[in-house]
């Protein structure tokens, strides 16, 4: 199973862009990689999938280089309601959540 | 649309009592279920998933149990809960495919007293 690793907490002020880096260095060649965001009482939410390169939606850009061995969620202008802990899940793990970043951002 | 329904939202059970947290999916099919479990300030730890009706794959030993009925609906029980069973359960599902994103419920925030 791959396992990943991401910062455990990271701030930020409003109107920046925040890029939070995940290390995945066991994906395998079928494994996609998953980023959820998680407001305090209530469940993760799914914010954006990708498998190679860039990957893009309304809320946020994923970026995977070419060795896939990591990838970066990158949140672009926060505000405060972006406060929240963002997990990175890969391939089979798509079951197992870890403690994930915590990301504060500031006035 | 696909809709997730779980509940109650808050529950306050003493030690030693029974427990049924009940979750049901909307607007699709043959969906995987997932039960977890999240300590304040921690990850989520999977308790249980379903990939069919009948069908319960248990992640963690421990005094909790599983089962689903129906096609869309997913129950967590216990017949006597301990103080560490305290914590917020989510149910999710996920189309029965790999690398499919999981789409969580509201949860059940539980206190053991």
């Amino acid at each position: 199973l791959a396992k990943t690793t991401q910062p455990i907490s990271m701030d930020s002020y409003e109107g920046q862009e925040v890029n939070i880096t995940c290390s995945h260095n066991n994906i395998a060649t079928n494994d996609y990689i998953t980023w959820y965001q998680q407001f305090p009482s209530q469940g993760p939410r799914f914010i954006i999938q990708g498998y190679k390169t860039k990957v893009t939606n309304e809320v946020a850009s994923l970026f995977i280089p070419a060795d896939r061995k990591s990838s970066t969620l990158s949140l672009p202008r926060v505000s405060l309601s972006d406060t929240a802990v963002y997990y990175c899940l890969v391939g089979d793990d798509d079951m197992r959540f870890g403690a994930g970043t915590r990301l504060t951002v500031k006035p | 649309s696909q809709t997730i329904h779980q509940w109650p939202a808050t529950l306050v059970q003493p030690v030693g009592s029974p427990l049924s947290l009940e979750c049901t999916v909307e607007g699709t099919s043959n969906p995987n279920l997932y039960w977890y479990r999240q300590a304040a300030g921690r990850g989520l730890q999977l308790l249980f998933y379903s990939v069919g009706i009948g069908q319960i794959s248990s992640e963690v030993p421990q005094n909790l149990s599983a089962s689903r009925p129906q096609d869309r609906q997913f129950i967590l029980s216990s017949k006597k809960l301990l103080l560490s069973d305290s914590g917020f359960y989510l149910c999710a599902w996920s189309l029965g495919r790999v690398s499919q994103p999981q789409h969580f419920g509201d949860g059940t925030r539980l206190s053991i007293l």
